[in-house]
Formats: C-alpha cells, sequence, structure tokens
C-alpha cells in the first residue's frame, strides 16, 4: 500500500522558517520525479516543487523561487521542502505526491502568521 | 505555464443523472511519446485528493465505471453517467506535460 506521510507544518512568523519532510512507502521511491503540491485555506492546488528521481533537476513555481528548496534522500525514501522568508500568502496545506500524482498523503498544514 | 481553465465552475445534480465537466488547456497536452498527460481529481469534502482518470481517459485503479474521460489535444471532459451523492466535492483537471504541471481552478460538485 502506497503512503505517503507528511510532517514539520506548523504556525511561523513571516520572515520565518520551516522544513517539511515526507516519508514514503509502497512504492519506488527513486523511480519516480517528487513534487510538493499546496491548497490554500478554500482554495485550488499549486505545484510548489518538482525534483527528478537523482534529484539533479528541480522546478519551482515563480512566487517561491529563491525562498523553498526541494530536496530528496533516495536512501530513505523521503522528500524535504526547505521554505525560507515565509509570507502570508504561503499558508497552505502542503502535499507531497509522486508525479504524475497518483497518490496523496494527508498533508501537512503550514500557518505564516505573526 | 499551462493554463487549465474549467467549465462550470459549479454544477447542481439530481441524483441518477449524468453531468459533465469541461478542461481545456493553453497548449497541447499531447507528447512526442504519444500520451496525452492530463488527469482528473475528486477532491471530497475534508479529504485530500483522489485520482480518478489519467491520461485523458484511463479509469485508476477502484475508480467506479460510471466516471469516464475523453478528449484530445486542448479540450478534455469528465462524465459522470449517474451521479450518487458520494461522488459530491470539487474535481480539478490538471497537465503534467510540462513543469510546473498545473491545476484547472475546481468544478464543484453537489446534489440538488
Amino acid at each position: 500500500e502506497v503512503q505517503l506521510v507528511e510532517s514539520g507544518g506548523g504556525l511561523v512568523q513571516p520572515g520565518g522558517s520551516l522544513r517539511l519532510s515526507c516519508a514514503a512507502s509502497g512504492f519506488t521511491f527513486n523511480n519516480y520525479w517528487m513534487s510538493w503540491v499546496r491548497q490554500a485555506p478554500g482554495k485550488g492546488l499549486e505545484c510548489v516543487a518538482t525534483i527528478k528521481q537523482d534529484g539533479n533537476e528541480k522546478y519551482y513555481m515563480d512566487s517561491v523561487k529563491g525562498r523553498f528548496t526541494i530536496s530528496r534522500d533516495n536512501a530513505k525514501d523521503s522528500l524535504f521542502l526547505q521554505m525560507n522568508s515565509l509570507r502570508a500568502e504561503d499558508t497552505a496545506v502542503y502535499y507531497c505526491v509522486p508525479v504524475p500524482p497518483g497518490h496523496w498523503g494527508q498533508g501537512t498544514m503550514v500557518t505564516v502568521s505573526s | 505555464d499551462i493554463v487549465m481553465t474549467q467549465n462550470p465552475l459549479s454544477l447542481s445534480v439530481t441524483p441518477g443523472q449524468p453531468a459533465s465537466i469541461s478542461c481545456k488547456s493553453s497548449q497541447s497536452l499531447l507528447h512526442s511519446d504519444g500520451k496525452t498527460y492530463l488527469y482528473w481529481y475528486l477532491q471530497k469534502p475534508g479529504q485530500s485528493p483522489q485520482l480518478l482518470i489519467y491520461e485523458v481517459s484511463d479509469r485508476f485503479s477502484g475508480v467506479p465505471d460510471r466516471f469516464s474521460g475523453s478528449g484530445s489535444g486542448t479540450d478534455f471532459t469528465l462524465k459522470i453517467s449517474r451521479v450518487e451523492a458520494e461522488d459530491v466535492g470539487v474535481y480539478y483537471c490538471m497537465q503534467s506535460i510540462q513543469f510546473p504541471f498545473t491545476f484547472g481552478p475546481g468544478t464543484k460538485v453537489d446534489i440538488k
């Protein structure tokens, strides 16, 4: 059974940092591109960042370029998102998904507020 | 970025009746490998999204056959042959031919 367990969310002040983690199981993690997709409260879905199987290609949505960094550890079947200089508009549930997104976890909530 | 649009943005359906949602992309989703990278998701209230249809018309594991997808190039349709109460939620189309992959704005379906 495919499982994606996101963690690391929480309440942070504007300008602060958070590191999200995702533990994947039930599929061959290093065979897949992986992405972080977010959903602001009451809003739609946005692909924030995507990373190739070997970590050598990365893509970011424009609004997070220079602030967010996606990475992975294939030995531990784990995906990460380092988020710096957080803004109120980054408030969302963040999901870790394989590409294309066949399975979804429960997500982790990030709230940026003073 | 590829822009995805959906119509209608909301839909109220009588149980047992059909429903149809349109999705259009700003560029062709047909890849040189012959596949078309268009997906449909349903997000039920309070839940994570779930995959319904992949590559235009293939139903994901466990998806009832009342759901079907069609289309090509830039124009796609999701059809529900007979809507059931459990089908309420927001339906999203998504493209993954180009990064960043992008979603449509969503179509909210409820029951009359």
